[in-house]
């Protein structure tokens, strides 16, 4: 089964606008954690945000903010007021086993901001 | 500025060459991870060190691929022999794996191996 779906190949979305990227998990493990990661053209993989399993609140950085819905096994992923360098692949992942294991990641998804 | 380097950058070899990819993760960080990103499989696993011990190569082909440690300051990936369907971009990341859930893996820019 897969650990981590993300639904959505590509989306679209105009500049200065919120765009929301889907990530479900699945883990039996009641201590995990949740990553996203994005990969621009270029191809280096950039950390954006972490969401622990036991975290109470949302997590947010900046722009991005981590929608964590815990009973529904998903974090998806908000970009506030998007901007042309938005525009790249975006990786969910998960870690779980209080971190002794690796990152596992989703499909990704690709995000085109339009101007 | 820290971050993980990876060694080359590119490479194209042929069929049946021994390739080596070479990864100096961040000073200090105790766990290194290799992963293979391909357009059909997306990021796979290979190996997970942790204080230079392997922990996980359950996800590495193990007849022709072997990753180790020789130091805390290098990790190499060895491929041989190489096979066309080894053409990806395999990405080192080094993370600090003292059980904490919150430490991200830091990528370095990865090698885009070609096997022809």
């Amino acid at each position: 089964a897969q650990k981590i779906t993300q639904t959505q190949p590509g989306m679209f979305v105009q500049e200065k606008e919120a765009v929301t990227l889907d990530c479900t998990y699945d883990t039996s493990d009641p201590s995990y954690g949740l990553f996203w990661y994005k990969q621009p053209s270029s191809g280096e993989m950039i950390f954006l945000i972490y969401q622990g399993s036991y975290d109470q609140q949302n997590a947010t950085e900046g722009r991005y903010s981590l929608n964590f819905q815990k009973a529904r096994k998903s974090a998806n992923l908000v970009i506030s007021a998007s901007q042309l360098g938005d525009s790249a692949m975006y990786f969910c992942a998960m870690r779980e086993g209080e971190g002794r294991r690796a990152l596992t990641f989703g499909s990704g998804t690709r995000l085109q901001v339009q101007p | 500025d820290a971050r993980v380097t990876q060694t080359p950058r590119d490479k194209v070899t042929e069929m049946g060459q021994e390739v080596t990819m070479r990864c100096q993760p961040i000073l200090g960080h105790n766990t290194v991870f290799w992963y293979r990103q391909t357009m059909m499989q997306g990021l796979e696993l290979l190996a997970y060190f942790r204080n230079r011990a392997p922990l996980d190569d359950s996800g590495m082909p193990k007849d022709r691929f072997s990753a180790e440690m020789p130091d805390a300051t290098l990790a190499t990936l060895k491929i041989q022999p190489s096979e066309p369907r080894d053409s990806a971009v395999y990405f080192c990341a080094s993370g600090l794996g003292q059980g904490r859930m919150n430490t991200e893996a830091f990528f370095g820019q990865g090698t885009r191996l070609t096997v022809v």
